[in-house]
């Protein structure tokens, strides 16, 4: 099931500017993973963030996560075309195997 | 990285037949792959858990006699959709894990597009 809401549905930025999007969720987790998607393909992994951490870097990458908002946050700094895709966030909770994957975030980066 | 490959990318074909898709990894054992459907700007839903040597745990409101899953190797996993249906029209994406430690990210094939006509 779905457990993770994400906002913006959709963001459109000029290239060079920071896209920011949020994800809430409802349980407890084990780790929060950020994913992109390019229209009509496979998720790619972008950044795992664990419980125990609030904060983690990858590249113009920037992910926070609030265990006690329940929510994170991902952070694209100097936007570029090629960064336009769908952005997922996912939640692998206790004792369970399985992601649970946020509605999406459509990002487009204008040239 | 690890690499999933699914095959085919898209695939066409008339009411009432049956379409398999498979999904495996390239270069890892995969213990466990996982299926998903997606619709149009629309999340990933689960559809079931494919575990190698074992039955697949279906996630509630899939019906396992439609959907069949078989994961008879530790690189292969297929999913059968039985007498296709418009309906059954959709974007289907398999995964999977290259670790048994489940606090890891997953490997994604790059989906299958199932047009039933």
């Amino acid at each position: 099931s779905q457990q993770g809401e994400e906002d913006p549905q959709a963001l459109s930025i000029q290239e060079g500017e920071n896209a920011t999007m949020n994800c809430s969720y409802k349980t407890s987790i084990n780790n929060l993973q950020w994913y992109r998607q390019n229209s009509g393909r496979g998720l790619v992994h972008l950044i795992l963030i664990r419980s125990n951490e609030r904060e983690k870097h990858s590249g113009r990458l920037r992910v926070t996560l609030d265990t006690s908002k329940k929510s994170s946050s991902l952070l694209i700094t100097a936007s570029r075309a090629a960064d336009t895709a769908s952005y997922f966030c996912a939640t692998d909770s206790s004792n369970d195997y399985k992601l649970s994957f946020g509605a999406g975030t459509t990002v487009t980066v204008r040239a | 990285g690890a690499v999933v490959s699914q095959h085919p990318s898209w695939v066409i074909c008339k009411s009432g037949t049956s379409v398999k898709i498979e999904c495996r990894s390239l270069d890892f054992q995969a213990t466990t792959m996982f299926w998903y459907r997606q619709f149009p700007k629309q999340s990933l839903m689960l559809m079931a858990t494919s575990n190698e040597g074992s039955k697949a745990t279906y996630e509630q409101g899939v019906e396992k006699d439609k959907f069949l899953i078989n994961h008879a190797s530790l690189t292969l996993s297929t999913l059968t959709v039985t007498s296709a249906h418009p309906e059954d029209s959709s974007f289907y994406i398999c995964s999977a894990r290259d670790l048994p430690d489940y606090n890891e990210k997953l490997f994604f094939g790059s989906g299958t597009q199932l047009s039933v006509l």
